[in-house]
């Protein structure tokens, strides 16, 4: 069973460009969240996502970020008009199901650059 | 709205030596506490998840206590190794669709 997979593990945007971060979540995994560090920040909360809904966008910017979670193929966070301070590390994680004990996984991250 | 703190921000000691890193948390009201181990540059590696009715979990040289009615969590980490070094995240997860919320990390360095 592989892991969560991100993918590209690092981007460079220029400044206007969009940005698209993908994750496969591991097999049998329904529930997917997007997490961000900012260098010398925390991670922080953006997104919660099960197949074809959004259940918890509260973390995320209102304009120019955007996630999605298809019935088939990856979740997809979208960064439209990329600005120098999106630069951060972006993480994916998924579990099985909201129960007391399910782990929350996550993926390698992408290192997003914007120049 | 819930807060989590981790204290001390950086540690180093000497190989061999048995560490406490501590979690605190503001709203009792938690489904789980997640232990992650961060290296530069990676991902997050979860060590250890203690769910809300559980006081402590064991795994290795690792363990990881919860007093939810004090809001603290501590990881214990018994004769240290270089290896170890690492940043250690704690992370509790509230009853609003299992987010999870982070602490700062402690930058754990262990010297040979």
């Amino acid at each position: 069973n592989a892991g969560v997979m991100q993918n590209p593990r690092h981007l460079v945007r220029r400044r206007g460009q969009e940005a698209r971060l993908r994750c496969s979540p591991m097999k049998g995994h329904s529930h997917v969240y997007w997490y961000r560090q900012l260098p010398e920040e925390g991670l922080k909360f953006m997104v919660y996502l099960q197949k074809e809904n959004i259940i918890d966008e509260s973390g995320m910017p209102k304009e120019r970020f955007s996630a999605e979670f298809p019935k088939e193929g990856p979740s997809i966070l979208r960064i439209q008009q990329v600005v120098r301070g999106d630069s951060a590390a972006y993480f994916c994680a998924s579990r099985p199901a909201l129960q007391d004990g399910n782990e929350a996984f996550f993926g390698q991250g992408t290192r997003l650059t914007v120049v | 709205k819930q807060e989590v703190t981790q204290i001390p921000a950086a540690l180093s000691v000497p190989e061999g030596e048995n560490l406490v890193l501590n979690c605190s948390f503001t709203d009792s009201a938690i489904y789980n506490l997640q232990w992650f181990r961060q290296d530069p540059g990676k991902g997050l590696t979860s060590l250890l998840l203690i769910q809300s009715s559980q006081r402590e979990q064991t795994s290795g040289r690792l363990n990881a206590s919860l007093d939810k009615s004090s809001g603290r969590s501590t990881l214990y980490i018994a004769a240290s190794q270089p290896g170890d070094s690492a940043t250690y995240l704690c992370a509790v997860s509230n009853n609003q669709g299992g987010k999870l919320i982070f602490g700062q990390g402690t930058e754990l360095s262990v010297k040979p």
